[in-house]
């Protein structure tokens, strides 16, 4: 069965760290990997596409890798700030008639002052 | 700006009614596709449909039903409402059905059924 699991579920840092989220999957056969920001009641906003000959991807101060060989991508974020606040979605597109995408629940960030 | 609307921004109804959410596409975009959020829940994928012709299908109900028309824009219909139906929709459009293209959403309408 195609999954998307996001690991923590929620997260508390403060402004200013460095944080890492993860991304397991099981999706088969792989066409890309996508991560999104959704602030609180709007629309997600994509922040990067990985297809599966791509390690690392960067977006400002976003940088995703993915490991096609474990099944695992992270996004890591760099030097936090408030505005960061947001859920980080995972989403793995697979191959097929459809592309159809598998949605991972989202890690929900919170950065504190 | 995603260049994506929806309409309305805001939907309050009761049980039993029937609601139709709309959707302009970004400019230039022929896909669009349907996304239902409950509170605190992720994205549920509803429909998709690409130049007119419904594409794929998601977990959507067969109270609800879509349509893309031919200036692209679409509506998705939603009848029988109950409770369970209150959630946030959200309408996402792309250039085209590879896979590989961005979705880019809209600021979504927020249904309250009471």
């Amino acid at each position: 069965k195609n999954q998307v699991e996001q690991s923590p579920q929620s997260l508390i840092i403060l402004e200013g760290k460095n944080c890492t989220l993860q991304c397991n999957y099981t999706v088969s056969p792989f066409s890309n990997l996508r991560w999104y920001k959704q602030d609180t009641g709007r629309g997600p906003v994509s922040l990067t596409i990985m297809t599966f000959s791509e390690n690392t991807k960067s977006n400002g101060r976003y940088t995703a890798t993915l490991d096609a060989d474990t099944k695992q991508s992270s996004l890591h974020i760099t030097a936090s700030q408030l505005s960061d606040s947001a859920s980080y979605i995972c989403v793995v597109s697979a191959k097929g008639s459809n592309y159809q995408l598998i949605w991972g629940a989202g890690t929900k960030l919170i950065i504190k002052p | 700006d995603s260049g994506v609307t929806q309409t309305p921004k805001h939907l309050i109804t009761a049980t039993g009614q029937r609601v139709t959410l709309r959707c302009s596409p970004r400019s230039g975009d022929l896909s669009v596709y349907w996304y239902q959020q409950s509170l605190d829940q992720g994205l549920q994928f509803l429909i998709q449909y690409y130049n007119g012709e419904e594409r794929a299908k998601g977990n959507i109900l067969e109270r609800f039903s879509a349509q893309q028309f031919p200036d692209l824009h679409s509506e998705l219909n939603l009848s029988s409402l109950e409770l369970g139906d209150s959630a946030l929709y959200f309408c996402a459009s792309s250039t085209g059905t590879s896979g590989q293209e961005t979705q880019y959403f809209g600021p979504g309408t927020r249904l309250l059924v009471l």
